[in-house]
This record gives structure tokens, sequence and C-alpha cells, in this order.
């Protein structure tokens, strides 16, 4: 148990739908990052929040969108999904704004249908 | 853009010998590296990192090489075993750290 908590770990869901999915970061960490890994692309940076901000973004749609609550957990929404956004979805966390590597969750999955 | 980029898919080796797994990056500026290995339905795990101003680093039987002057760095695992079994991905952070980039990964299979 790496300490980071993510759920549901699995999700499945029509095309057009809307779904939350959640992320507890390790204890004492105030840094989240969501990531999104699919078969073709790899490990891709979505967006980083500190301290329930945020901070840093990558090629995240605009169909999604990310916060962080006071209790430092997080929650990415994925909004009119389409077939092409199943993948799993991780969260990662660290203490810092900005640190050198991070502690990742277990993902979630996630199937459009 | 910045990337890194990894040079075999796929590696497969005897279960004893030692593997050797090498990445690319492009980005000049990234002055700290990772390796990550990835277990089916887990998330990425740290095994080992090393900074710009170093060439070597070892961990347990793990090393990780970088050679800036061609931009490669390479994760060395010593005496394979089948827990090795998994997916390595590279990865490169860069001032002001708030992201790590992470390479398309390679498997590894080690053969009983």
């Amino acid at each position: 148990d790496s300490g980071v908590t993510q759920t549901p770990k699995h999700l499945i869901t029509a095309t057009g739908q809307r779904v939350t999915l959640r992320c507890s970061p390790r204890s004492g960490d105030l840094s989240v990052y969501w990531y999104q890994q699919s078969l073709d692309q790899g490990l891709q940076f979505l967006i980083q929040y500190y301290n329930g901000e945020e901070r840093a973004k990558g090629n995240i749609l605009e169909r999604f969108s990310a916060q962080q609550f006071p209790d430092l957990h997080s929650e990415l929404n994925l909004s009119s999904l389409e077939l092409g956004d199943s993948a799993l979805y991780f969260c990662a966390s660290s203490v810092a704004q900005g640190s050198y590597g991070y502690t990742f969750g277990s993902g979630t999955r996630l199937t459009v249908v | 853009g910045e990337s890194v980029g990894l040079h075999l898919p796929t590696l497969s080796v005897q279960e004893g010998d030692n593997s050797i797994i090498n990445c690319a990056y492009s980005n000049s500026a990234s002055d700290y590296f990772i390796w990550y290995k990835q277990e089916s339905g887990k998330g990425p795990q740290f095994i080992i990192d090393i900074r710009s101003n170093m060439d070597k680093r070892q961990g347990q039987r793990v090393t990780v090489l970088l050679n800036k002057t061609v931009k490669h760095l390479s994760l060395q695992i010593a005496a394979t075993q089948p827990g090795d079994s998994a997916v390595y991905f590279c990865a490169e952070n860069t001032p002001p750290y708030d992201k790590v980039i992470f390479g398309p990964g390679t498997s590894l299979s080690v053969i009983p």
C-alpha cells in the first residue's frame, strides 16, 4: 500500500456521461498530480495541485477538470466522455510543490462503452 | 518539445542474468531522472533516481547510469528474478519540478 488511495478502482460508463475520480494523497503530502495512462500514449501528465491551488497543467482536455479540497483530497472530473477516454487514471502525491519524484496510487480503470 | 523515449519496447531475459534497459531523453534542462517499475494492475513504483551531477548510482541489485553527453540513461538489474517482470519507465524532471515526464516504457519478461 503506497498510502495514496484512489476510488473507484474500476468504472464503466457510456459515451457522453460524466464521472468523478477521487484521490486521497499520502498523509502529509500537499501536492497531488493526475496522470492518464493509455496503451498508445503511455503515462501523460494532466494536472498538479498544491495545497488547493492549481500549479501545473499538462495536456488536459477542456472536458476534464480537477480540484483539490481543503482536506487535500482531489477529484478529477471527466465529462462528455468519448471512447478514447478509456484509460487508467493515476493520482500521485508528494510533500512539496516542486518534488523530484512522487508516490502513485493504484489507479482507476475507466472504460467508456 | 520535451520527450523521453526508450530504445527497446520489450526485453526478455533469463532468470539470473543481468538486464539492461535503456532510455533517451531530449530535454537538456532536465536534471533529475527516475526509474519506475509498474507491475500489472498497480501504479508506478519508484526504483531509483539520479541527479545530473552524478553519472552512476547504485541501489539494491539496481544501478542507474547517466550519460549527459548523449542524453542517455540506463537501468541495470543484477541477477534478474521473476519478480522483476514488469514495465519499466524512465522519467525526467525539470526545474521547477512541477511534473514528471515519463517515457513510453519497456516491458521486461523474465524467463524461469
